[in-house]
């Protein structure tokens, strides 16, 4: 069965550096992967997707991720954080007809 | 305008009480979800619809009924509520092929006391 694990549960970043989210996968072939962000409150919005081709994707808000299938991976990244980035972001894997997995999710702060 | 809507968004209610959350989406996407988020934010898929049709019911106990008139709805019922069933609810849909994500709903946040 496919799962996703996202290793580190909480990241504290200052406002301006540069952020990685990390995300590995685990499935048999090529997965479509996913980010998402979830604000207090809020619910999740989708950030990128990758299905194939350039490894490297480009989201909203200025994110984005590159999948290396020799590492299983799939890591989110922004140049330059900004304080209203603070939020809960989940990496999601699917493949055929089953939904959604997703990982248990990184807490991001974001200080001054 | 909202894509995915859920109502209501707070929910407090006694144990062993009967209620329901609707959900409804207005763009044209043939599959419907219901996710549980636990108090660690752990998401979970618990119910699959498919142009009314149930196609995914993960282990759910079956005081949880989903209902979907059309594929536009999908309402999710819960009998004899438990403290355990606190949580928030996400109801999300999806186009038929399931290339372009999801899209969530709001969320409905239930309290059982």
């Amino acid at each position: 069965a496919q799962s996703v694990t996202q290793p580190d549960i909480h990241i504290t970043v200052s406002e301006g550096a540069s952020l990685e989210l990390r995300c590995n996968y685990s499935y048999g072939a090529t997965p479509y992967l996913f980010w998402y962000v979830q604000s207090p409150g809020q619910g999740l919005q989708l950030l990128l997707k990758y299905f194939s081709g350039d490894t490297l994707v480009q989201g909203i808000k200025g994110f984005e991720a590159e999948f290396k299938r020799s590492q299983s991976s799939f890591n989110l990244r922004k140049p330059s954080v900004h304080w209203s980035d603070a939020a809960e972001y989940f990496c999601a894997v699917h493949s055929g007809n089953t939904p959604l997995v997703f990982g248990k999710g990184t807490r991001l702060s974001v200080i001054a | 305008d909202t894509a995915v809507s859920q109502t209501p968004k707070y929910l407090v209610t006694q144990m062993g009480n009967d209620k329901s959350i609707k959900c409804e989406q207005n763009l044209g996407h043939d599959t419907m979800y219901w996710y549980k988020q636990d108090s660690k934010k752990f998401l979970k898929i618990m119910f699959s619809y498919n142009n009314k049709e149930l196609i995914i019911n993960e282990t759910v106990p079956n005081r949880f009924s989903p209902k979907s008139p059309d594929k536009a709805h999908l309402n999710l019922h819960i009998n004899s509520l438990e403290l355990g069933d606190s949580a928030v609810y996400f109801c999300a849909s999806s186009p038929h092929r399931e290339l372009y994500g999801y899209t969530f709903g709001s969320g409905t946040r239930l309290t059982v006391v």
